[in-house]
């Protein structure tokens, strides 16, 4: 399978712990999101990767989340001190250009 | 403020019939507008888009027409089957900046 791989799948932790999650793109894409979605809306962007660079993040995104994308492969997102806000679907994307991206089946959260 | 919108929650219609989802947007920069459907316990699939210099798009049974000046947009399904029961999201964004902004979804129902 060469889809975008997100891991875990689930996620359930205590309020107050650090959580981190993968995602691993398709190999040729060098452009990678992170959106989060909760109940009943739509995806919403959280940061952007052009290969390792970071090159925007969302005003949603607090400075308790933190992205890394090493070596311009796989990213990781880490959100620390969980809230229960923080409970949500998290998306992760890929593309080859600035149009259309191929979405993950996503790290579905739940902060207790 | 919600800067893409799809104002009808749900919407049902006969296996064989039309189905027309709608979006309107605030910003008239956007340049691009996509569409992306979603089955349960997946992430969101791409299905069609259109850049701004076109006001039609066509992909088989599925076509995307764009109003500029009424800053809205809409997918045709025609002839709708029981498999295109999913929720279906607008999106729109800059060609340059490759995030997208997404709507609330529609989630649409194929009766057989």
């Amino acid at each position: 399978d060469t889809g975008v791989s997100q891991n875990p799948r689930h996620k359930i932790t205590k309020r107050g712990q650090n959580v981190t999650f993968r995602c691993d793109p398709i190999s040729e894409h060098n452009r990678l999101y992170w959106y989060r979605q909760t109940l009943g809306q739509g995806p919403e962007f959280l940061t952007y990767f052009q290969n390792e660079a970071q090159l925007e993040k969302s005003r949603l995104l607090s400075d308790r989340f933190s992205a890394e994308r090493p070596k311009g492969s796989f990213s990781t997102l880490e959100i620390q001190r969980t809230e229960q806000g923080d409970s949500a679907m998290y998306l992760c994307a890929s593309s080859p250009t600035n149009t259309e991206a191929f979405f993950g089946q996503g790290t579905r959260l739940t902060v207790v | 403020d919600q800067q893409v919108k799809q104002n009808s929650p749900s919407l049902s219609v006969q296996e064989g019939r039309i189905s027309i989802l709608n979006c309107d947007y605030t910003n008239s920069m956007f340049d691009y507008f996509l569409w992306y459907k979603k089955y349960p316990a997946e992430g969101p699939t791409f299905l069609i888009s259109i850049s701004s210099i076109k006001d039609k798009n066509e992909d088989g049974r599925f076509t995307v027409f764009l109003n500029k000046s009424a800053k809205h947009l809409s997918l045709h399904i025609v002839p709708s089957q029981p498999g295109d029961s999913a929720v279906y999201f607008c999106a729109a964004s800059f060609t340059n900046a490759g995030k997208s902004t997404f709507g609330d979804g529609t989630t649409l129902t194929v009766k057989p």
